[in-house]
């Protein structure tokens, strides 16, 4: 069966200080991989996805950045955070057409002070 | 652009009553609408799938409806349960691109 792995769990960082959030997929390959991030009160909103190895596309224009080094790992990073990162962070994953389920992990909780 | 909406965005029922809850979005070209549900500080559970060409999804005491030419979904809970509390989100989506609302947040009274 597939899982879907997100670390860490909760994140406190300061403004300024970089971020690196790690999700990890098993039990599938070349699985398409996104990133969400869900404001307080606010619906999630999708920040980037991934077809494939080294494809990344953004949605939304922002001071965060994404990579794909390997198939079934998807990285969210950022150099400089900002109090308006702070949010929920989220990873999915899906397989096949775009009329697939997307299966969403744990979440990361992170707050910028 | 697409927009979704939720409405309620809070509701609160006693254990045993048969719910509705409700989705709309402006853009009807979507491949499908997917309800989840969402605990406290966790991630989404995917509830139930509806394609563009289908009209309804079931599972359990759950029912969900889909009318893509106006734009509206509707999630039917019946005989509800105070397991059921949780946060509800709506989702529509072409290609990669996924558009979800801000959610219904149900409580269900013991």
């Amino acid at each position: 069966s597939q899982t879907i792995h997100q670390w860490p769990a909760t994140l406190v960082q300061p403004v300024g200080s970089p971020l690196s959030l790690e999700c990890t997929v098993e039990g599938t390959s070349n699985p398409n991989l996104y990133w969400y991030r869900q404001a307080a009160g606010r619906g999630l909103q999708l920040l980037f996805y991934s077809v494939g190895i080294g494809q990344i596309s953004s949605e939304v224009p922002q001071n965060l950045s994404a990579s794909r080094p390997q198939d079934r790992q998807f990285i969210l990073s950022s150099k400089k955070l900002l109090l308006s990162d702070s949010g929920f962070y989220l990873c999915a994953w899906s397989v096949g057409s775009s009329t697939d389920t997307q299966y969403f992990g744990p979440g990361t909780r992170l707050t910028v002070l | 652009k697409q927009e979704v909406t939720q409405i309620p965005a809070a509701l609160s029922v006693p254990e045993g009553e048969n719910l509705v809850l409700n989705c709309s979005f402006t853009d009807s070209a979507i491949y499908n609408l997917q309800w989840f549900r969402q605990d406290p500080g966790k991630g989404l559970t995917s509830l139930l799938l509806i394609q563009s060409s289908q009209r309804e999804q079931t599972s359990g005491r759950l029912n969900a409806s889909l009318d893509k030419s106006s734009g509206r979904s509707t999630l039917y809970i019946a005989a509800s349960q105070p397991g059921d509390s949780a946060t509800y989100l709506c989702a529509v989506r072409r290609n990669n691109d996924m558009r979800f609302g801000a959610g219904t947040r149900l409580t269900v009274k013991p």
